[in-house]
């Protein structure tokens, strides 16, 4: 089993609506998690760090931990077309590094 | 302006020839990184450093070396022995992982696109 997992996508939703972006982990003792945005040709730039249970908002974003079921996701509200982009989901891997999700491919159409 | 900077851009390597990749960054972060991703894929950690003079490999570390002689500075070169080495190479930065909370965030440079001729 991968140690962080997306579901794979693409994701394509209208603009305006919210985008719902999910991850799964394997390490049950994982308390950091980062959400990556890359936009085609460009590197990841850090959206969201999320160190608790619960969740976190910031602006049209909001990222939830939910270490029982082991997953953290990503919602977008208000999506917009510059938001088209993909999202990498970041967590604790082996040797306590920092490992990437494979990336979700999110399309907002106007 | 503090950042990190990667260079260069775009780099064309032929069979059977060494490269290396800049990457400096003047954030005063401890732990830098070299990633590997390949289209449609996330990043795999070639090498890591959490100290000057000190760096271990990662999930992919065969056919590349690195050097950590300054703090500012995390050259990466790919060697011939790396059989596939077309990909887009990323440089980070963080304060050193596991602090109170776990591990921090990294930030990344602009890339290095390599191109195996």
């Amino acid at each position: 089993q991968k140690e962080v997992e997306q579901n794979s996508g693409p994701l394509s939703v209208p603009e305006g609506a919210i985008a719902s972006l999910n991850c799964t982990y394997s390490d049950r003792v994982s308390q950091s998690f980062f959400w990556y945005r890359q936009y085609s040709g460009k590197s990841p730039e850090l959206i969201m760090s999320i160190y608790s249970n619960g969740d976190k908002e910031d602006g049209r974003f909001t990222a939830q931990l939910n270490k029982a079921s082991q997953y953290v996701s990503l919602l977008i509200r208000d999506s917009q077309p510059s938001d088209s982009a993909t999202y990498l989901c970041a967590g604790p891997g082996s040797a306590r590094q920092l490992t990437f999700g494979s990336g979700t491919q999110l399309t907002v159409l106007p | 302006d503090g950042g990190i900077t990667q260079s260069p851009k775009y780099l064309f390597r032929k069979e059977g020839q060494n490269v290396t990749l800049s990457c400096e960054q003047n954030l005063n972060h401890d732990a830098m990184y070299w990633y590997r991703q390949d289209p449609g894929q996330g990043l795999r950690l070639i090498y890591y450093s959490q100290i000057v003079n000190d760096f271990q490999k990662g999930d992919i570390a065969e056919g590349y070396s690195v050097s950590r002689e300054k703090k500012e500075s995390f050259p990466l070169t790919v060697t011939s022995a790396q059989k596939n080495p077309t990909a887009f190479y990323l440089c980070a930065s963080s304060f050193r992982p596991y602090r109170d909370r776990g591990l921090v965030e990294q930030f990344f440079g602009p890339g290095t696109r390599l191109t195996v001729l």
